[in-house]
């Protein structure tokens, strides 16, 4: 298997555009997580779908971030209008029991 | 609500050395907790998993132990290797059903040659 893949890898935008960002899981993994990673703040779950079902979305910012799974083999997450303060890097995990597999990353970078 | 902590956030060792992390949590209240490896520009991989009712797990090499009641987690990395220099998280899941991990903000293990 590819492991999770996640696209783009890296992403320059300007403050108040639209980004999205997508994640393929692992084939047969019933759980997806969208984190993001910030030298400040570490390592933050934003939200995780279960059978394609948000589970827990505790951790989304505000409204400007939505994230969805349209089905078992792909997710977005998407920030509506960008602001500076999102620059991070975001990542896709997924799982079938306990071990949670990683992606890659998107590094965002918000001018 | 659950607050996880490494310390110390950076540490250089030479070759050979064995060593060990701390990991530190607030609430006994786990499910398990997990030790992950970052390499620079990576996404995490997962090293070791221990169970609440679990003491501690062995991989290689590496070996994490588990005391629930303090809330504390060691991982000891025995005769380091440069090939080991990485960040190191630790994360905890609660009880009750939840796939959330709570994770630290690391220790950045730097193995000179």
């Amino acid at each position: 298997d590819a492991g999770v893949i996640q696209s783009p890898r890296h992403e320059v935008t300007e403050m108040g555009q639209e980004v999205t960002l997508r994640c393929k899981p692992i084939s047969g993994h019933n759980s997806l997580f969208w984190y993001r990673q910030t030298m400040m703040r570490g390592l933050e779950l934003l939200i995780y779908f279960n059978n394609n079902v948000p589970i827990d979305d505790s951790g989304m910012p505000e409204d400007r971030f939505s994230a969805k799974m349209p089905n078992a083999s792909f997710s977005t997450l998407k920030i509506q209008p960008s602001e500076p303060r999102d620059s991070a890097v975001y990542f896709c995990a997924s799982s079938s029991k306990e071990t949670q597999y990683f992606g890659p990353g998107t590094r965002l970078l918000v001018l | 609500k659950q607050e996880v902590t490494q310390i110390p956030a950076a540490l250089s060792v030479p070759e050979g050395e064995n060593l060990v992390l701390n990991c530190s949590f607030t609430d006994s209240a786990i499910y398990n907790l997990q030790w992950f490896r970052q390499d620079p520009g990576k996404g995490l991989t997962s090293l070791l998993l221990i169970q609440s009712s679990q003491r501690e797990q062995t991989s290689g090499r590496l070996n994490a132990s588990l005391d629930k009641s303090s809330g504390r987690s060691t991982l000891y990395i025995a005769a380091s290797q440069p090939g080991d220099s990485a960040t190191y998280l630790c994360a905890v899941r609660r009880k009750g059903g939840s796939e959330k991990l709570v994770f630290g903000k690391g220790t950045k293990l730097t193995v000179n040659p």
